[in-house]
């Protein structure tokens, strides 16, 4: 199994700034995945993040929006840029190496004030 | 479009009671259905898993049962108990889908002493 550390936790921001979640994995990883979970909602998933090549992005996202970089085989970031109140959200970060192993991290609880 | 649909949306269960959560999918390549367990501030985590080849899978008290037929399985949770309130999310992959995972909407189970 894979841990995964990020962070923030939890961060209250002003509209209009941006914040970047970290996500570190506790080993070599190629696929990453970054969901966002509203509050009493599903997992939607926001972009996949493979090293070395660029990210990914559902429909609906944008990489203006949600910018990711993933410099290396253990870390990436997920930033939510101009920020506005409906992106109030929890934020995770996932590693799958395989269709049958999912992992995620503790999440980054947003809020947009 | 949503590829795992997943009801009820919440439950309350009494101590010692049977919690069923029932998902059904469209998609007859997925092949790997796993259940999440969420509780509060956390990530989900991976409690119990099946494969399309068997229709029953049991880890102590959690059972699922699985309709190749009908694309459906569902989660039995046997003497529900208030460590057990959580969100739970049905999930389907598929060794065709890139290692994403496809997540149902969510239920919260809530178990009253």
């Amino acid at each position: 199994s894979a841990v995964i550390s990020q962070k923030p936790s939890r961060d209250i921001c002003q509209r209009g700034t941006s914040l970047t979640i970290q996500c570190q994995v506790d080993s070599q990883v190629t696929m990453m995945f970054w969901y966002r979970q509203q509050p009493g909602q599903s997992l939607t998933l926001i972009a996949t993040a493979n090293q070395g090549s660029e990210a990914t992005y559902e429909s609906g996202f944008v990489i203006d929006k949600f910018p990711i970089s993933r410099p290396n085989l253990t870390f990436s970031t997920l930033t939510v840029s101009n920020m506005s109140p409906e992106d109030s959200s929890i934020y995770l970060c996932s590693v799958a190496e395989t269709y049958t192993e999912a992992f995620f991290g503790q999440g980054t609880r947003l809020t947009v004030v | 479009q949503q590829q795992v649909k997943q009801s009820p949306q919440s439950l309350i269960v009494q101590k010692g009671g049977i919690s069923i959560i029932n998902c059904a999918y469209e998609n007859t390549a997925f092949d790997y259905f796993p259940w999440y367990q969420q509780f509060p501030g956390k990530g989900p985590a991976l409690l119990i898993a099946i494969r399309p080849d068997v229709s029953e899978k049991k880890e102590g008290r959690f059972t699922i049962s699985f309709n190749k037929s009908a694309k459906q399985f569902s989660l039995h949770i046997m003497d529900s108990q208030p460590g057990d309130s959580a969100t739970y999310f049905c999930a389907a992959s598929s060794s065709n889908t890139g290692n994403q995972f496809y997540f149902g909407t969510g239920t919260s189970l809530t178990v009253i002493p």
